[in-house]
């Protein structure tokens, strides 16, 4: 079975900590995702890769950067945590049509 | 730019009732067309999809059917059941942009009781 593995399940960060989501694939995808779930807003697009050391901004780039310095590793940086980044974090991965997510990582910035 | 629109929840129904979570979406041309579920403390798992107008996707029970004159893609299983509580996105995949961008509605929650 194709699996996405994202690192932390629960993570609790203070505010202005930089703080790291990893994700990685085990399917040789070449693109991946990162999202942010919100109540009531569905899933948003933070960043995307579409190949290693390739990334574009999605809808809602503002305070975080992305990184993918291997084909299987993407990962999600928050350069100074704020609590309006509290929220859910879902990476994802893809060839053609179908996504691939991993479990999440809930994130709660104090 | 593209946009999925889906109903609101929670939407609470009894085991074996008639179950349908509506989708609209905005985009260009013809766009593929999913429902992904997610069940409580996972991630989202594909649960059916379309790629063109007419077309049906079905799963577990549950179908959708791509109608590209009303620009729909309801969610329909004719006998709920308690294990198909989850929360249930609609998505699209556009033509436009790299990289096999999804857009995703806003999710409606679906609580099924005894």
């Amino acid at each position: 079975d194709v699996k996405v593995t994202q690192s932390s399940r629960y993570l609790v960060k203070r505010t202005g900590e930089k703080v790291f989501l990893e994700c990685v694939q085990d399917m040789d995808h070449e693109n991946m995702f990162w999202y942010r779930q919100d109540p009531g807003l569905g899933l948003r697009l933070i960043y995307f890769s579409y190949d290693v050391k390739m990334k574009e901004k999605g809808d809602i780039p503002e305070g975080y950067s992305v990184s993918r310095e291997k084909k299987e590793r993407f990962s999600l940086i928050l350069e100074s945590a704020s609590t309006n980044q509290t929220s859910m974090y879902l990476c994802a991965s893809s060839y053609g049509i179908g996504y691939t997510f991993g479990s999440g990582t809930r994130l709660t910035v104090v | 730019g593209d946009s999925v629109t889906q109903m609101e929840g929670p939407v609470t129904l009894s085991e074996e009732a008639f179950l349908t979570i509506n989708c609209t979406y905005t985009a260009t041309g013809y766009p593929s067309l999913f429902w992904y579920v997610q069940y409580p403390g996972e991630g989202l798992q594909l649960l059916l999809k379309a790629t063109k107008a007419d077309d049906k996707g079905s799963n577990k029970g549950f179908e959708a059917t791509y109608r590209k004159e009303t620009t729909s893609f309801h969610l329909e299983k004719g006998s709920v059941q308690v294990s198909d509580s989850a929360v249930y996105f609609c998505a699209l995949r556009g033509l436009t942009g790299g990289g096999n961008k999804l857009t995703f509605g806003t999710g409606t929650q679906l609580k099924v009781e005894l």
